[in-house]
């Protein structure tokens, strides 16, 4: 069985460019939550999506947002890029998300670095 | 809110050590609580989970047991290979979200 696919894995971009980073879930999951994770702040949730449908979100700004797809699949983009957004970003992904069992299944990250 | 502390790291052990990490955390209820592992260049790996007050969960050598009465989920091991040496987090379940602790870095050495 596959696990959560994340692409690309390395990223660099400067400020002010935007970035979209993809997420495959586990096949069969419909939940996929994001993280971010730095050094200072440590992993802080971004956003859940449910069927998709956002379920929950985190104290980001709104140039961090994201979206399902029907076949679970999710994307986050951050829009104008600051150098405090280099990060890894985690995606995981649940058969019946968060509020229900908890068990995230995460994925290697995509790391990103902003100049 | 929901929050969750740890202990400090980096820890450095000797293989075969006991290896303690605390935990302890702040939430309204009785939420789920859980202890994940990242190892080098990979993402976070469910080590155990408790669901309820007096639980213990183990696995691979792992266990903590949830202290409803000192709001701590404490991961031990009796005796720690080189192979343990990753992050710990520590975290619970609540609104719809997971809150993580800082993390603890463990390294043994041989």
């Amino acid at each position: 069985k596959a696990g959560v696919t994340q692409t690309p894995r390395y990223l660099i971009k400067t400020r002010g460019q935007q970035v979209t980073l993809s997420c495959s879930p586990i096949s069969g999951h419909r939940s996929v939550s994001w993280y971010q994770q730095t050094p200072g702040q440590g992993l802080q949730f971004l956003f859940e999506y449910f069927s998709e449908t956002q379920r929950n979100k985190g104290n980001f700004p709104g140039r961090f947002s994201g979206r399902q797809f029907s076949n679970s699949r999710s994307e986050m983009n951050v829009s104008t890029l600051e150098l405090g957004d280099s990060a890894l970003y985690l995606c995981a992904s649940s058969l019946t998300g968060t509020g229900i069992t908890g068990e995230l299944f995460f994925g290697e990250g995509s790391r990103l670095t902003v100049l | 809110g929901n929050s969750v502390t740890q202990m400090e790291g980096p820890v450095t052990l000797s293989e075969e050590a006991f290896l303690t990490i605390n935990c302890t955390y702040t939430a309204t209820g009785y939420p789920s609580l859980f202890w994940y592992v990242q190892y080098p260049g990979e993402g976070l790996q469910l080590l155990l989970k408790a669901t309820k007050a007096d639980d213990k969960g183990s696995n691979k050598g792992f266990e903590a047991t949830y202290r409803k009465e000192t709001t701590s989920f404490h991961l031990e091991k009796g005796s720690v290979q080189v192979s343990d040496s990753a992050v710990y987090f520590c975290a619970l379940r609540g609104d719809y979200k997971l809150s993580f602790g800082a993390g603890t870095t463990v390294t043994v050495r041989a």
